[in-house]
């Protein structure tokens, strides 16, 4: 079945620091691949997406690239700050599932001064 | 961001009674989902809804069951809560041209239960 998987927690960087959370996937389709961002006592927001092989998604600094060849679609930024302090969760959805999400357990990450 | 909410934010209750968590959104959004979210697991699929009074069963859906009678609302019910049923519980909605893979889900803030 469908699954993701990314790198365990926790993370500490300091500010500026460069960031690669990694993030593989098994899927029967063809699946668009998406990183939520979750800070302390909220839900799940967007950080960015990408629906086909070897696109790009970027938002706020953050990218990922859509790997098909190695199953991939790890997280960077180049210069992390304090308010990036969040979990970041890994998730795809494909249509040969109903267009249901699985998620990855998340990693946690803060980013001290 | 789309308007979901969620109620009760917070929820104490004992081992064996019932409990009913809402979600509402203004989006009017086909697709709504709940979620359970516990340490290393992620989240987890409870049940969907696809439309008024559909609904199908997700990951882990024994011992809950859902209902919608409306667009905007969807409700998760637990019969009779365990103490395994403690954790935070999340609606989702996807938007409102149909599920699609590339639709983005959006989530709501989060319901946490603790069952004693």
């Amino acid at each position: 079945g469908d699954s993701v998987t990314q790198m365990e927690g926790p993370v500490t960087l300091s500010e500026e620091a460069f960031l690669t959370i990694n993030c593989t996937y098994t899927a029967t389709g063809y699946p668009s691949l998406f990183w939520y961002v979750q800070y302390p006592g909220e839900g799940l927001q967007l950080l960015l997406k990408a629906t086909k092989a070897d696109d790009k998604g970027s938002n706020k600094g953050f990218e990922a690239t859509y790997r098909k060849e190695t199953t991939s679609f790890h997280l960077e930024k180049g210069s992390v700050q304090v308010s990036d302090s969040a979990v970041y969760f890994c998730a795809l959805s494909d249509p040969n599932t109903g267009n249901q999400f699985y998620f990855g357990t998340g990693t946690s990450l803060t980013v001290i001064p | 961001d789309a308007g979901i909410t969620q109620s009760p934010r917070h929820k104490v209750t004992e081992t064996g009674t019932p409990v009913t968590l809402r979600c509402h959104q203004t989006e009017n959004h086909r697709y709504m989902y709940w979620y359970r979210q516990d340490p290393g697991h992620g989240l987890r699929l409870i049940h969907y809804s696809y439309g008024v009074k559909d609904t199908d069963k997700g990951e882990v859906s024994d011992g809950y069951s859902v209902s919608r009678s409306k667009t905007e609302d969807f409700l998760l019910t637990l019969e009779s809560a365990t103490s395994s049923q403690t954790s935070v519980y999340f609606c989702a909605t996807t938007g409102a041209s149909g599920a699609s893979s590339t639709d983005t889900q959006y989530f709501g803030p989060g319901t946490r239960l603790t069952v004693l």
